[in-house]
């Protein structure tokens, strides 16, 4: 079974519209973390927002925020007031405690914002 | 400069060529790995290493090899490259002081095995 599922291979936002970009992951460890990471058309991996799974509050950084519901095993994220610069490719990904700091990726999801 | 650096960023060559790629960081990170990206397959672990002692294979390791010279660096070598290692190769680092534990990745080396 797939660790980290990222259900929408691609998505339209219009500028300066939200957008909520869909991960849900699968872990029996009750300590775990949450990443979301940004890869632009240029390539390089951008780290953009964590959520530690005993963390009692959602993660925000900026535009960025972590929708995080533990029962369900979701961890969505959403861009508040899209930016063209937005454009990119999204991985969530995901470190299980025992894991050796390994990150498990999903699939991604490629995000257009249209002008 | 980059805090990871790859090199070569673009290579191409033939099958049954022996390549190596490499990754310097100046982050002073113990945790080093390396990643493969395909298109619509995300990013697969390949290996990875906790010091230069400490080598571990990840979920893709067969048809490749690394070599952990110094904390600074990890090296990932094809010894006899096929078409299907044609990919996108990252090289990323993380530090156990961490509390996150994210990773920061180097800009990437595109391999085309021809």
């Amino acid at each position: 079974a797939q660790k980290i599922t990222q259900t929408q291979p691609g998505m339209f936002v219009q500028e300066k519209e939200a957008v909520t970009l869909d991960c849900t992951y699968d872990t029996s460890d009750p300590s775990y973390g949450l990443f979301w990471y940004k890869q632009p058309s240029s390539g390089e991996m951008i780290f953009l927002i964590y959520q530690g799974s005993y963390d009692q509050q959602n993660a925000t950084e900026g535009r960025y925020s972590l929708n995080f519901q533990k029962a369900r095993k979701s961890a969505n994220l959403v861009i508040s007031a899209s930016q063209l610069g937005d454009s990119a490719m999204y991985f969530c990904a995901m470190r299980e405690e025992g894991s050796n700091y390994k990150l498990t990726f999903g699939k991604g999801t490629l995000l257009t914002v249209n002008p | 400069d980059a805090d990871v650096t790859q090199t070569p960023r673009n290579r191409i060559t033939k099958t049954g060529k022996r390549i190596m790629l490499e990754c310097s960081q100046t982050k002073g990170h113990d945790r080093m790995y390396w990643y493969r990206q395909d298109p619509g397959l995300g990013l697969r672990l390949i290996y990875y290493s906790f010091d230069v002692k400490d080598i571990n294979k990840g979920e893709i390791s067969d048809g490749y090899s690394v070599s952990r010279q110094a904390q600074a660096k990890f090296s990932l070598s094809l010894e006899s490259a096929i078409p299907n290692q044609t990919a996108l190769y990252f090289c990323a680092t993380g530090g156990t002081g961490l509390s996150t534990g994210e990773l920061f990745f180097g800009e990437g080396s595109r391999l085309t095995v021809l």
